[in-house]
Order: structure tokens, then sequence, then C-alpha cells
């Protein structure tokens, strides 16, 4: 069965150091890759996807992520972190029938100053 | 600013009462999702339509339901509530196939005591 793994439950990140966030897929052809961030009491914000082509892809809020396929991942990054940053986040496949996204359990990020 | 709203954010309410979740979205999309969220576990799909009078059950088996009337609205229905329904739920909305995403409303709260 398709499942995403976010191998860190909880991160704590220095306000302007780098952040990676890891999220692991398995899925057998070229997959569409997400990630969401949830702040306190909201929905999910779609911070970048991919589908093909470039395996870096540029997102919101100063975020990239790069999918490499050799290691099935697609790992979320930000070379400055700012407070605003702390959330959770979500990576997300959309499942082989089509029909829905299956979601990883998701990192928080916290920002200490 | 939300295209896509969730009534109520918050609901507290006794065993065995009815519960109607309203979720509606101003962008057109024919595609809609009921996603279960408990807190440190991944979003789980409940229930997903592809456009009027199309509903199907997702991976999480639910005691809910839901129906699709209306291109905009996408209700989610628990005849009696229990305990073991507490949880958040989130509504979504997506223009077309995977790559576009999903557009999240900002959730509903829901306790049962």
């Amino acid at each position: 069965a398709q499942s995403v793994t976010q191998p860190d439950i909880h991160i704590t990140v220095s306000e302007g150091a780098s952040l990676e966030l890891r999220c692991n897929y398995s899925y057998g052809a070229t997959p569409y890759l997400f990630w969401y961030v949830q702040s306190p009491g909201q929905g999910l914000q779609l911070l970048l996807k991919y589908f093909s082509g470039d395996t870096l892809v540029q997102g919101i809020k100063g975020f990239e992520a790069e999918f490499k396929r050799s290691q099935s991942s697609f790992n979320l990054r930000k070379p400055s972190v700012h407070w605003s940053d702390a959330a959770e986040y979500f990576c997300a496949v959309e499942n082989q029938a089509g029909t829905a996204l299956i979601f990883g359990k998701g990192t928080t990020l916290s920002v200490s100053s | 600013e939300a295209d896509i709203y969730q009534t109520p954010r918050y609901l507290v309410i006794g065993t065995g009462k009815k519960i109607t979740l309203e979720c509606s979205q101003t962008m057109g999309h024919d595609k809609m999702y009921w996603y279960q969220q408990d807190p440190g576990m991944e979003l789980h799909l409940i229930h997903y339509s592809y456009g009027v009078n199309s509903t199907e059950k997702g991976d999480l088996s639910s005691e809910s339901t839901v129906s699709r009337i209306r291109t905009e609205h996408f209700p989610l229905t628990l005849e009696s509530a229990r305990p073991s329904h507490t949880s958040q739920y989130l509504c979504a909305s997506s223009e077309g196939p995977g790559d576009y995403g999903y557009t999240f409303g900002s959730g509903t709260r829901l306790t049962v005591v």
C-alpha cells in the first residue's frame, strides 16, 4: 500500500538557521507530491507541489523541495527560518487511483529565538 | 482569503445527537473531500465526491454520511454522535487532476461528550 513517512515528529530550529524536513514515500510510478503547512486551529495551506519536470521546486514563503527518485524522497528546505514558520508540516502523495491524497503524520516545527 | 468555508469551527455536542458539518466552496470545483485529523496522526480520507450526485467512501471507515446535491456544497452528517467521533474534520476541494493540489477549509473541531 502507498504510504508517506515523515521521520521527524518534532524539530526545533533557531531563527535564521536553515531547515530541512524529511519526507519519504512509497509509490511505483512518478508521483504527484505536495507539502502543506498547518498553523494552529487552521486548515492546510499548499506550500509547493511536484508532478514532473525540474526536480527542484519553489514554493511560497521561501520554501523549496527536491524530488529524488532514487531515494523516494521529497524533502522540504528553507535557507533561513522565521519565527512565523512555526507550524505543522505535512507531506502528501496522490494515491495511485488518483482519487485522493495520502498524508504523512506531520512534523511540528518550533522556532527558537 | 478562504474560498472554502466550514461551519461550525468548534462544536461540543452530547452523545446520540445528530449533527451536520457544513462545507461550501466558491471556486466551482467538481472534486471535494472530507478528511479526519487526530492529533499526531496523518489525515485520513473518509469521503470524496467528483461532482453532483457522486459520493464515495474513503480509506478510513466512518459512520458519517455525505451528500452532494449542489456543486458548491458538501455536508457531512453523523446520525448519532459518539465520543469516538471526537476529532477534527477538514473539507477540501480540487480543480482537477492531482497536480492542481487541494484547497482546504479551516476545519471543524468536534467534541462529543
